[in-house]
C-alpha cells in the first residue's frame, strides 16, 4: 500500500475486554514497530520485529500485551483485559530495512477504555 | 530518569519568530539523532536527521547536535502557522537491533 494503515481508526471498549489492533505497513517493509502515545508521555516503545528473527518486546507493559506479525508483513497487537491506563493512541510503523533511519507511521489506533 | 528528555511545552511564538526545540539524552551510544512532526491526529513524519556533531540544514530549519553535553537542538527560522505541531526529538542506539528511542514531543503554536 501507499502507507502504513492501521484499523480501527477509533474504539471504545469496556473495562476488562480484549481488543485488537491491526497494522499493515507499507509493502516489503522488512521492520515493524508498535509505540503507544500517551497525553504528554511521547512515544512509548512496545515492540519490533524484524524479518524471520525473534521480536524484541522489551518495551510490552505487561503480560496482558501481546503482538505477533504474520508472514512477515501484517501485524496485530492484542491487549487482554483492557484497564483505564490503556487509553493512549497505538501507532504502528515500518521501515524498509533494519538500518533505514526513516521510520513511516500509521495514523494510530485511538483506544479508550471505559 | 529517561534515556531522553525533552519538555513539553506548550510553546508559543508570533510568526516570523526563530523557535528553538531541545532535547538532552543520556546515553552515549545513540548514533542517530531525528526530529519527527506530528500534526494533530496523524502519525509522526520525519523531518530531519543527523548522524554528527554539528549543524545540517534544510531550508528554514536547522538541526544541531552537541555530543559532548548529549544535546540536540531543531531551528526553525521564519516561523510559520503551518509549522504548529508537536516535535519530537528521536534517537537511534544498536542493541542487537536498531532501537529509536522519542522524547516526549514539544507542541508549538505559531500565532499569525
Amino acid at each position: 500500500g501507499a502507507g502504513v494503515s492501521q484499523s480501527p481508526s477509533n474504539k471504545v471498549t469496556e473495562k476488562g475486554k480484549d481488543v485488537e489492533l491491526r497494522c499493515d505497513p507499507i509493502s516489503g517493509h522488512t521492520a515493524l514497530y508498535w509505540y503507544r502515545q500517551s497525553l504528554g508521555q511521547g512515544l512509548e516503545f512496545l515492540i519490533y520485529f524484524q524479518g524471520n528473527s525473534a521480536p524484541d518486546k522489551s518495551g510490552l507493559p505487561s503480560d496482558r500485551f501481546s503482538a505477533e506479525r504474520t508472514g512477515g508483513s501484517v501485524s496485530t497487537l492484542t491487549i487482554q483485559r483492557t484497564q483505564q491506563e490503556d487509553s493512549a493512541v497505538y501507532l504502528c510503523a515500518s521501515t524498509a530495512t533494519a538500518v533505514e533511519n526513516t521510520i513511516y507511521f500509521g495514523e494510530g489506533s485511538w483506544l479508550t477504555v471505559v | 530518569q529517561k534515556e531522553v528528555e525533552q519538555d513539553p511545552g506548550p510553546l508559543s511564538v508570533p510568526e516570523g519568530a526563530i523557535v528553538s526545540l531541545n532535547c538532552t539524552y543520556s546515553n552515549s551510544a545513540f548514533q542517530y539523532f531525528m526530529w519527527y512532526r506530528q500534526y494533530s491526529r496523524k502519525g509522526p513524519e520525519l523531518l530531519m536527521y543527523t548522524y554528527s556533531s554539528g549543524n545540517k540544514e534544510d531550508g528554514r530549519f536547522t538541526a544541531q547536535v552537541d555530543k559532548s553535553s548529549k544535546y540536540i537542538s531543531l531551528f526553525i527560522r521564519d516561523s510559520q502557522p503551518s509549522d504548529s505541531a508537536t516535535y519530537l526529538c528521536a534517537m537511534r542506539v544498536y542493541t542487537g537491533g536498531f532501537k529509536t528511542i522519542f522524547g516526549a514531543g514539544t507542541r508549538l503554536f505559531v500565532k499569525a
